[in-house]
């Protein structure tokens, strides 16, 4: 079991669709990630949320749009998606100069 | 930028010991992460350096030389349940948010255990 909880575990769209990823921890961490990971390759970072703080990998496309409503929920919203962004989204969380921990994953395919 | 070498793919027998090697080539560095990740799952935290030395956890070591860019992850009596990959990750201070840094992977070491 984790203590990093992501919805949906599955979801398959349509490139013209809207939908929303969701990932929750309470652990207490003021730090959370999104990753994305293509089948047989290692996870490659998104964006980093800290003390309310965005960071961006500026090599992620603008249909992808993170959220942070509260310390404790991170979401990423997508929009206009390509074929190519069928991928595993993983969120992650950390306190401090503590490791990362892992959600379970969104597995993301785009029709 | 960062660049983290590791083998692609190693094989080893059940009971014994394996060493799967991790170098990185970094403009900074906070601390290097060893995760496992079964095939379909997500990276399962292992082993975090900062510091040089060896840091010891059961059946798994990590060995950090930051002179040397260079760490190893250790598994000792080798188990067929061990059959993963290992990321050697490297935390990157140019993804500095807040104080909290993002990870940049290595490609990941495919080890497969034999009876």
């Amino acid at each position: 079991d984790t203590e990093v909880t992501q919805t949906p575990k599955h979801l398959v769209m349509g490139m013209t669709n809207k939908k929303s990823l969701k990932c929750e921890q309470h652990m207490g961490h003021r730090a959370m990630y999104w990753y994305k990971q293509k089948a047989k390759k290692p996870p490659e970072l998104m964006f980093v949320y800290s003390y309310e703080k965005l960071s961006i990998n500026e090599s992620v496309p603008s249909r992808f749009s993170p959220e942070c409503p509260n310390s404790s929920l991170l979401n990423l919203h997508l929009h206009a998606l390509q074929p190519e962004d069928s991928a595993l989204y993983l969120c992650a969380s950390s306190g401090g100069n503590q490791p990362q921990h892992f959600g379970d994953g969104t597995r993301l395919s785009i029709l | 930028g960062q660049n983290i070498d590791q083998p692609t793919e190693m094989t080893a027998t059940e009971g014994a010991i394996v060493q799967i090697n991790c170098t990185y080539q970094t403009s900074g560095f906070n601390g290097l992460f060893w995760y496992q990740q079964h095939a379909g799952e997500a990276p399962t935290f292992l082993s975090y350096n900062v510091l040089d030395g060896l840091e010891e956890k059961g059946r798994f070591s990590s060995f950090l030389s930051r002179s040397k860019g260079y760490s190893y992850l250790l598994l000792k009596e080798l188990q067929m349940k061990d059959s993963a990959s290992y990321l050697c990750a490297v935390r990157d201070p140019n993804w500095s948010g807040g104080g909290a840094d993002g990870l940049t992977f290595g490609k990941g070491t495919h080890l497969i255990i034999q009876p």
